[in-house]
Order: structure tokens, then C-alpha cells, then sequence
């Protein structure tokens, strides 16, 4: 059992480029969601999906599209790349949305140059 | 957003304990979780508040106010690997929210021999 798994760890990107994080969980989660954390602040709320088909923005979600084939995974794409996209992303995964914690992946640290 | 806040920092001493603050507005509250998270790692799950009281799991206590918007973690018997960040987070319901989480900025617990 696996849990979130993310790919890549760590990316540099040149301004303009575009990228795809990876992510899958093997949980049979209903919802996953995508964060990203910057320095001395919290986690912030990009995209999220409730379900294989159904996604929805979230805090921040200018700069990046999202798709739910299935419900395994969720991948996030980057079009093109700014420096203000650099930051850690993190995706987690629940069963449902309510009462129930988060199980996060390790995190993909991006640079924007 | 709603606002979510906690300090930035706390030293402590090995075997100490350190209390976390969390404060936040109380509108729409449905539910606190307190995260640790350390340092180039990913958030994980320490506990989950929803009624008023305490709520107890080893050396970490949440407690939560709903009327007042407060909750803290406390840390008991303090160990040096108990040196991580602490996020508060806190669901929210609204209207057109089914309650996603809003995160604090994180406190920074730093443990000394």
C-alpha cells in the first residue's frame, strides 16, 4: 500500500515552459487535492476533485489546469511557467471531504527560473 | 480566505511542553485538524477537533472552543524530534463550499537539549 504517490521531487523549469505533476493514490479516495506552500505560509488550495470526472478551483488556481480520468490519479499541469509558480506542491488525498484527514504525498519542489 | 492564525515560532527545552495557539474566525466552523509537518517532508495527521474539549493521543492534547475561535496543541514531555512545524487547519462550510480546508501559516517548534 503505497498511500499518495507524487513524481517528480524536485524540477527547474525556464519561464514559458509547461509541466505536468504526477499523482496517484491507491486508497480508493473519492477526493484529492492539489496545494502549494510557500515559505512561512500555509497551504494553499489549487485545484481539488470529489470524484473520476469532476474537478473544481480552488484558492489559487490561475496558471494550472487539472484533469480526473480515474480515480486513482490526479495530475496537475503547469502551462506556462512564471516564477511566481515556484513553490512546493503537495497533493493529499481523503475518503471524503468532512471529518476525515488528509494523507499527503512528499511534495514536488519547483523552480521557476 | 478566512483567517487562521498561530505563532510563528516557539523554543522549548527537551522534556518540556509548549502549548500552540490556533485562533480563527468562527463562522461556518466545521472541524480543526492539527498537522506536523518536518522540515522537506509532507504534512501528517496528529489530530481532529470538532466538539468543544479535549482530546487526547499520547503526548499531544488538542483542545478546541468553538465559541471562542481557539484551539491548542500541546506537546508534552518534549523530544528533540518533535522539532517540526504544527499547522492548524480548519474546515470551513459556506454556502457554495462543501468545506475545504484553510490552513495556518504553520508554527515553526524548535527543541533544545
Amino acid at each position: 500500500n503505497a498511500g499518495v504517490t507524487q513524481t517528480p521531487k524536485f524540477r527547474i523549469l525556464k519561464i514559458g515552459q509547461s509541466m505536468t505533476l504526477q499523482c496517484a493514490q491507491d486508497m480508493n479516495h473519492n477526493y484529492m487535492y492539489w496545494y502549494r506552500q510557500d515559505p512561512g505560509m500555509g497551504l494553499k488550495l489549487i485545484y481539488y476533485s470529489v470524484g473520476a470526472g469532476i474537478t473544481d478551483k480552488g484558492e489559487v488556481p490561475n496558471g494550472y489546469n487539472v484533469s480526473r480520468s480515474t480515480t486513482e490519479d490526479f495530475p496537475l499541469r503547469l502551462e506556462l511557467a512564471a516564477p511566481s509558480q515556484t513553490s512546493v506542491y503537495f497533493c493529499a488525498s481523503s475518503y471524503r471531504a468532512t471529518n476525515e484527514k488528509l494523507f499527503f504525498g512528499s511534495g514536488t519542489q519547483l523552480s521557476v527560473l | 480566505g478566512q483567517n487562521i492564525d498561530q505563532p510563528t515560532e516557539m523554543t522549548a527545552t527537551e522534556g518540556a511542553i509548549v502549548q500552540i495557539n490556533c485562533t480563527y474566525q468562527t463562522s461556518g466552523f466545521n472541524g480543526l485538524f492539527w498537522y506536523q509537518q518536518h522540515a522537506g517532508e509532507a504534512p501528517t495527521f496528529l489530530s481532529y477537533n470538532v466538539l468543544d474539549g479535549l482530546e487526547e493521543k499520547g503526548r499531544f492534547s488538542s483542545f478546541l472552543s468553538r465559541s471562542k475561535g481557539y484551539s491548542y496543541l500541546l506537546l508534552k514531555e518534549l523530544q528533540m524530534k518533535d522539532s517540526a512545524s504544527y499547522l492548524c487547519a480548519v474546515r470551513f462550510m459556506t454556502t457554495d463550499s462543501w468545506g475545504k480546508l484553510q490552513f495556518g501559516a504553520g508554527t515553526q517548534v524548535v527543541v533544545t537539549p
